[in-house]
């Protein structure tokens, strides 16, 4: 059963606009969220977390919100732009008991001239 | 720092045959993980090490798979005898044990079993 989903398989944004990218998960134990961003032929990299503590966390033009009542957080990416076109996983930790992060299945991004 | 390396980037190899993949860390990093990636089911985490002591492979789909950690800047995931569904990208991540901190992944294998 999948603890990290994230429910868009892809999602098409005009360059300039808002990308928001969604995500729910299931285990109450989590404590540390994460989002990475993958390029074709290369390794996810880290692009920003949030604590369990927090609701938001903001770098820049990414903003990551937590609504731990719901089980959900996003990604927020404003103003979109070109090089924002990549895969984005959503991932979740409990780390207090130990380093395993889980991953969702991603979500495609595509940002539109 | 190069970051984390993997050998090789791509391989090709025939039902039955062994493969071996191979992972540095970053220097200092005491965490390792090995993924998988498949359309069907994302980035799975396959096992992990602290310490070079693996930690939990509940993650490790059958025996045909083995993970060794002989020293800090060493890590090897073996299939044998290797089966075409597992075809996929395997990663290497490595991350300082400590809270909240991050995992840095490598470039991926790309395993095609034929």
């Amino acid at each position: 059963d999948q603890q990290v989903k994230q429910n868009s398989p892809s999602l098409s944004v005009q360059e300039g606009r808002i990308s928001i990218l969604n995500c729910d998960y299931t285990n109450s134990m989590f404590d540390y969220f994460l989002w990475y961003k993958k390029y074709p032929a290369e390794g996810p990299t880290f692009l920003i977390s949030i604590s369990s503590i927090k609701d938001k966390n903001e770098d820049g033009r990414f903003t990551v919100f937590l609504n731990k009542s719901a089980k959900h957080l996003s990604l927020h990416i404003v103003p979109s732009q070109p090089g924002d076109s990549a895969v984005y996983f959503c991932a979740a930790s409990a780390k207090e008991k130990d380093d395993k992060i889980i991953f969702g299945k991603g979500t495609r991004l595509h940002i539109l001239p | 720092d190069a970051g984390v390396i993997q050998s090789p980037r791509h391989e090709v190899t025939e039902m039955g045959q062994e493969v071996t993949l191979r992972c540095k860390p970053i220097s200092g990093h005491n965490s390792l993980f090995w993924y998988r990636q498949t359309m069907m089911r994302g980035l799975e985490l396959l096992i992990y090490f602290n310490n070079n002591v693996p930690i939990d492979d509940s993650g490790m789909p059958e025996d045909r798979f083995s993970a060794k950690m002989p020293n800090a800047s060493f890590s090897t995931l073996k299939i044998q005898p290797s089966e075409p569904r597992d075809s996929a990208v395997y990663f290497c991540a490595s991350s300082f044990h400590s809270s909240y901190n991050e995992q840095f992944f490598g470039p991926g294998t790309r395993l095609t079993v034929l």
